[in-house]
């Protein structure tokens, strides 16, 4: 079955340096694959998305791209700041035929702690 | 906007009661709700898919009389535990999709998440 792997954390690095968090994928077709973002005491937000190979999302610095030939999305930041200290979840979803919504997979979650 | 709140936040209650979650989204209609549970250090498992005006769509091995799902509108879905037990404990989540957003249908927007313990 369709499943998500990221590295587990905590992953603990100083204010100002690059951030990368490995997300690899198993999945028959063609998945839409997300971050997630939790940060202390709040729900998940939407961090960023990609739908198709070759697509890079990016939001708020961070970027990951769809790789479809290494079935990865590896969410990256240049510079990461004490307040992107939060879990990272990376997940995927597929489409039905119908259009509708589907279930979202996730992985399991990857602690990021940034000092000042 | 995509809001959704959870209600309650924290709830502690004894063994063999029940306990109801809701779960509303704000400023959008949803079209489609999810309820997740989530274990320490562990990832969130899909529980059931509920869609406004029909019955819920569990996942294997969830129990449907254990965890009754209840989408009355496009604005609100509840999650009640029935005969809670300890085991029962979790952190429960529930997101929403709004297929007439930009985003598409395949983003689920995300409540804050409801801590439940049983004594």
């Amino acid at each position: 079955g369709d499943s998500v792997t990221q590295m587990e954390g905590p992953v603990t690095l100083s204010e100002e340096a690059f951030l990368t968090i490995n997300c690899t994928y198993t999945a028959t077709g063609y998945p839409s694959l997300f971050w997630y973002v939790q940060y202390p005491g709040e729900g998940l937000q939407l961090l960023l998305k990609a739908t198709k190979a070759d697509d890079k999302g990016s939001n708020k610095g961070f970027e990951a791209t769809y790789r479809k030939e290494t079935t990865s999305f590896h969410l990256e930041k240049g510079s990461v700041q004490v307040s992107d200290s939060a879990v990272y979840f990376c997940a995927l979803s597929r489409m039905n035929y119908g259009g509708a919504t589907n279930k979202l997979i996730f992985g399991t979650g990857t602690l990021l702690a940034v000092q000042p | 906007g995509a809001v959704v709140s959870q209600h309650p936040s924290r709830v502690i209650c004894k063994s063999g009661t029940s306990v109801k979650i809701e779960c509303r989204s704000l400023d959008f209609q949803a079209t489609t709700m999810f309820w997740y549970r989530q274990f320490p250090k562990q990832s969130l498992m899909l529980m059931a898919t509920s869609n406004e005006g029909s019955k819920a769509t569990y996942e294997q091995g969830v129990e449907k009389d254990k965890f009754l799902i209840n989408h009355a509108s496009l604005t609100l879905s509840t999650l009640t535990v029935t005969s809670a037990h300890p085991e029962d404990s979790s952190f429960y989540i529930c997101s929403a999709t709004d297929r007439d957003r930009p985003a598409g249908a395949d983003t689920q927007y995300f409540g804050p998440g409801t801590r439940l313990t049983v004594l």
